[in-house]
């Protein structure tokens, strides 16, 4: 089965600066999909960037960007210029690519909570 | 495109109580997904629906646990003679088979707790 481990629970970055939230994964799959998830307090979860495994690019949405290693199964996110507003739990997901395999729901790891200082 | 809804926001009840929430995804969706998460934790997955079909269920999902799709629209998650251990948030999202590769769509969660 695949896990996902996030091994920062809390991180804090203060405002404008940049700051990088790590993800480890483990599969025995070559294609799959990796997300990164944002879930603001008391708000619903929404997607911050997605990647694909066969997709050598790193994925990159405006202030938001990945740093995929898919050797060392790595995919951690980095966020520019962090605002207030960036405040939440992250989460890192993967889902497997083979749509008819059996169970194919997105596993996430358990978090990182972080903290923007004005 | 009004997003997953789920009703209720937030429920409290009594031990050995029968709750049962919904859940409203996005009508081109045919994938709906049940999810618990506790305080501090990552969601974690109890059961999804193709259409209709119930085709995975979680060890997580006891037996007093059901879940429900009828004509593949509106989903419902039952929890029978609840207990203080099923406090937590229930999250439901869907997604389409045509975009795999898009993830889910979250609805904003039933938070239950049990008195």
């Amino acid at each position: 089965a695949q896990t996902v481990t996030q091994s920062q629970p809390e991180m804090s970055v203060q405002e404008a600066e940049t700051v990088t939230l790590s993800c480890t994964y483990d599969t025995s799959e070559s294609d799959y999909y990796l997300f990164w998830y944002k879930q603001p307090p008391s708000r619903q979860m929404i997607l911050v960037i997605r990647q694909e495994a066969y997709k050598q690019q790193n994925a990159t949405e405006n202030r938001f960007s990945v740093n995929f290693q898919k050797a060392a199964k790595s995919f951690s996110l980095k966020i520019s210029d962090s605002q207030l507003g960036d405040a939440a739990m992250y989460f890192c997901a993967y889902r497997s690519a083979a749509l008819y395999s059996g169970n194919t729901p997105l596993v996430f790891g358990k978090g990182t909570r972080l903290s923007v200082i004005a | 495109d009004t997003g997953v809804s789920q009703d209720p926001r937030h429920k409290i009840t009594k031990r050995g109580q029968n709750v049962t929430f919904r859940c409203d995804p996005i009508s081109e969706h045919n994938r709906l997904y049940w999810y618990r998460q506790t305080l501090g934790q990552g969601p974690e997955f109890l059961t999804y629906f193709q259409n209709e079909a119930q085709l995975e269920k979680s060890r997580l999902l006891s037996d007093r646990f059901s879940a429900e799709r009828p004509k593949g629209s509106f989903s419902t998650l039952e929890i029978q003679r609840t207990e203080q251990g099923d406090s937590a948030m229930y999250l439901c999202a869907s997604s389409s088979d045509r975009r795999l590769g898009y993830g889910y769509t979250f609805g904003s969660g039933t938070r239950l707790t049990v008195v």
